[in-house]
Formats: structure tokens, sequence, C-alpha cells
């Protein structure tokens, strides 16, 4: 069974710092690989996407993708506030299914 | 960016009634649509695939008598629960796939299912 894993939280950092989220992945063939920030009640909202091995960096987001290691990870950096939400890993697989992980509860002190 | 519509937003039904939930792709053609549940403070969990024309896809566990599935165009997914009970009260969110093989899913709203 395919399973994408996360530390459930919650991460608490302050405001201004870098927040690291991880993700691990067990299907080694998966080829793409997001990001999604959820806050309470909503529906997911696209942060990042990654395709290929090495980092992305969108604004102060950074994704980091090691496909040896089976390994995704999102950078915040200059963490504010409005970042607190949940964030989900996920990895799409064939036929475009999408599987997520649990999250990981994201508090940015102010 | 395509968008996908899901309606009603929130839903409060009684036990034992039977609720519709549409997701519509306003822009583009989805010949197939994904079912989520999401339980408080859980993940998404992909209940079924919705195929145009065919019958959905139901993930192991997924009862598909209960979570009845119907894309009858190419614009439409329906996902009913049947028989309702507290037990489904969930958050539900349909996706359309991407368009393309480097490009993201997208979203409906979700629905707020609660059963008193």
């Amino acid at each position: 069974q395919k399973e994408v894993e996360q530390n459930s939280g919650p991460l608490s950092v302050p405001e201004g710092a870098i927040a690291s989220l991880n993700c691990t992945y067990s299907d080694r063939g998966s080829q793409s690989f997001f990001w999604y920030r959820q806050y309470s009640g909503k529906s997911p909202e696209l942060i990042m996407s990654i395709y290929s091995n090495g980092d992305k960096e969108d604004g102060r987001f950074t994704a980091q993708l090691n496909k040896a290691s089976q390994y995704v990870s999102l950078l915040i950096r200059d963490s504010q506030p409005s970042d607190s939400a949940t964030y989900l890993c996920a990895v799409r697989y064939g036929g475009f299914k999408t599987i997520f992980g649990a999250g990981t509860r994201l508090f940015v002190k102010a | 960016g395509a968008v996908v519509s899901q309606h009603p937003s929130w839903v409060i039904c009684k036990s034992g009634t039977s609720v519709k939930i549409e997701c519509r792709s306003l822009d583009f053609q989805a010949t197939t649509m994904f079912w989520y549940r999401q339980f408080p403070k859980q993940s998404l969990m992909l209940m079924a695939t919705s195929n145009e024309g065919s019958k959905a896809t139901y993930e192991q566990g997924v009862e598909k008598d209960k979570f009845l599935i119907n894309h009858a165009s190419l614009t439409l997914s329906t996902l009913t629960v049947t028989s309702a009970h507290p037990e489904d009260s969930s958050f539900y969110i349909c996706s359309a796939p991407p368009t393309g093989v480097n490009t993201e899913a997208f979203f409906g709203q979700g629905t707020r299912l609660t059963v008193v």
C-alpha cells in the first residue's frame, strides 16, 4: 500500500524563523510531489509542486526533493503568523491519483 | 486557472436521509474526478475515483452502496451519501486531475456534512 508519512506536529516556530516540514513516501516510482496548506474547515491550497530532484524556490517557500531517499521537504523562510496552518504533503501516482500525508500543524508565534 | 466548483458548501441532514454533493468542472472537461473525505484533525483520504460514463472505482474499505457516485457528464460528478448516519459527518472534497503531466490537480471548496 502506498504511503505518505509526515510528522503530525505541532511544529511551533517564532515569527521570522525558518519552518522546516518533512515528508517521506513509499512508492519509488512516484513522479509528482506537492505541498498544500489547509486552514481549518477549508479546502487545501497548493503551495508548491516539485517534479525533479533538487530545490525549487518560490518566494519564501522552498521545496526540496530527493528521490533516492524518497524524501520531500518544505522550508518556509521568515515565517509569519498567517502561515499557521496544516501543511499536507501529497504524492501523485499513476492515473493521477494523489495520496496525502496526515499533515503537519504549524504554529508561528508572534 | 481551471476551477472546480463544489455544492453545497455545507449541509445538515437527519440520520437516515440521503445527501447529494455536486462537483463541477467549470471551464474544462474532466473524464475523471476524485472524491476525498476528511475527518477532523486527519488528512484527506481518497474514497473513490469517478469515471465519466462508467462505474466509479472505490478504495478499499469504502462502501460503494453507501457512497453512490455518478459521473454522467464531462463536467459533473455527484456523490450521494445514502442513509446517512452521524459517523458519516465529515468534510468531503472533490478533485479534478491535472490537464498535463507536470501540473497540479484542482480541488473543490469542500462540503461540510453534519448528520444529526
